[in-house]
């Protein structure tokens, strides 16, 4: 039963480039989060998703960021116009349920902005 | 604003001293998980609380669920290398949007 798949696992991209990250969740999770975490610091929620609906944003910029999860395919963050303030660890998460269930982290994609 | 406030920062022990961490929430919390990060890993769920004044053991792991359900903590006995990395809390609070508030958790180094 594989895990939480995340890819790339390491990103690097010029400042105004696009960069896609992908998520796909456990086998039968369909809720997906997003994370960003800096170096030395804990994990900042972005973003809430449910097959095909964004549950909660709260956490993610307005510009430059959105996030989708289709009824086929992996969860997808995408950054447009990435400045060096995006490097990060991006990891996701799922779960089988919404409250009360615990989160099943993936290995994290890591941002490199030049 | 924080949600979920997680002390100390940083912890640097000798190993076989104890550790603890600790987690306060501004609201009640429905449950609390917590989990554990190695370096340059992901993080990892150790566990969760649900009842009030529930406390959980894992060997030498031992966390604990306040009884007003807005703080918690996880003490580690004869700490050992192995324990290295981040601890954070995380609580949920019981409403359908399923989000987890995260601590910034406690990051911390064991020395031989």
């Amino acid at each position: 039963n594989a895990g939480v798949m995340q890819n790339p696992r390491h990103l690097v991209r010029r400042r105004g480039q696009e960069a896609r990250l992908r998520c796909s969740p456990m086998k039968g999770h369909s809720h997906v989060y997003w994370y960003r975490q800096l170096p030395e610091e804990g994990l900042k929620f972005m973003v809430y998703l449910q097959k095909e609906n964004i549950i909660d944003e709260s956490g993610m910029p307005k510009e430059r960021f959105s996030a989708e999860f289709p009824k086929e395919g992996p969860s997808i963050l995408r950054i447009q116009q990435v400045v060096r303030g995006d490097s990060a660890a991006y990891f996701c998460a799922s779960s089988q349920d919404a409250s009360g269930n615990e989160q099943f982290f993936g290995p994290g994609t890591r941002l490199t902005v030049l | 604003g924080q949600q979920v406030m997680q002390i100390p920062q940083y912890q640097h022990v000798q190993e076989g001293e104890d550790f603890t961490t600790y987690c306060n929430s501004s609201t009640t919390l429905s449950n609390i998980q917590w989990y554990k990060q190695r370096p340059g890993g992901h993080p990892v769920f150790l566990i969760q609380l649900v009842k009030s004044g529930e406390v959980k053991k894992q060997k030498r792991l031992t966390f604990q669920f306040g009884e007003a359900k807005k703080n918690s903590s996880l003490h580690i006995t004869a700490t050992q290398t192995t324990d290295v990395g981040t601890y954070f809390c995380a609580g949920d609070r019981g409403s359908t949007l399923g989000r987890l508030y995260f601590g910034r958790g406690t990051q911390l180094t064991v020395w031989p």
